[in-house]
């Protein structure tokens, strides 16, 4: 499988602290997407970063990707009480129809007030 | 608004049924996703679609059926339920193959 796996699973910052998440995939890679997910909500996709790529911002958001090492990190500056939420990475394939994108298994921030 | 819709929101069935769950977009996209989220294991793809009267099996598609008839529309069918398939159900759609998802709310399934 070259699902995603975040690291760290759980994490609890206070609110202004600065909150790093990584994803480590396993095979080559396109495109590398990062997603929040609120308690009982679907997922929202945040960014997009392509494999020729090494670093995107959106707004408080910075994700770098290092393809020989293969991994991503989410990097959320000045986090906030509605920053909670678990987060999600999802890599596509390099092989084959590259139309699936595999995701991990999430890291849960929690952004204490 | 535009986006994703999913119906029903939950559901609770006994072994052995079956029922169907929609999913509804009305963004134009041509593809379009189902994924199964479970404790502990991420989002799993079931099938998906690359357009309107096309299908493609994905991780975990034993037990599951689709169809795409009309291009805005994605249903996923359960012949038989089983406990196994009790889960979260996203519907996912983008507008191009390696784009970003826009995701549906979710239909949490319960199976008794």
């Amino acid at each position: 499988s070259q699902q995603g796996e975040e690291d760290p699973q759980a994490l609890s910052i206070q609110e202004g602290e600065n909150a790093t998440m990584n994803c480590s995939y396993k095979t080559s890679i396109n495109n590398l997407q990062w997603y929040r997910q609120n308690s009982g909500r679907g997922l929202v996709h945040l960014i997009l970063i392509r494999s020729n790529e090494r670093e995107k911002h959106s707004g408080r958001l910075r994700v770098t990707l290092d393809t020989s090492k293969k991994s991503s990190s989410l990097l959320i500056t000045a986090s906030r009480a509605a920053d909670t939420a678990s987060y999600f990475c999802a890599t596509d394939a390099m092989r084959g129809t590259g139309n699936q994108f595999y995701f991990g298994t999430g890291t849960s921030l929690t952004v204490i007030p | 608004n535009a986006g994703v819709t999913q119906t029903p929101k939950f559901r609770v069935l006994k072994t052995g049924q079956s029922m169907t769950l929609l999913c509804a977009q009305d963004m134009n996209h041509e593809y379009m996703y189902w994924y199964r989220q479970d404790p502990g294991m991420g989002l799993r793809l079931i099938h998906y679609s690359v357009g309107e009267g096309t299908t493609a099996k994905g991780e975990v598609p034993d037990g599951y059926n689709v169809s795409r008839l009309k291009k805005q529309n994605f249903l996923l069918g359960l012949e038989s339920a089983a406990p196994s398939q009790t889960s979260v159900y996203f519907c996912a759609s983008s507008y191009t193959k390696g784009g970003g998802y826009t995701f549906g709310s979710g239909t949490r399934l319960t199976v008794v």
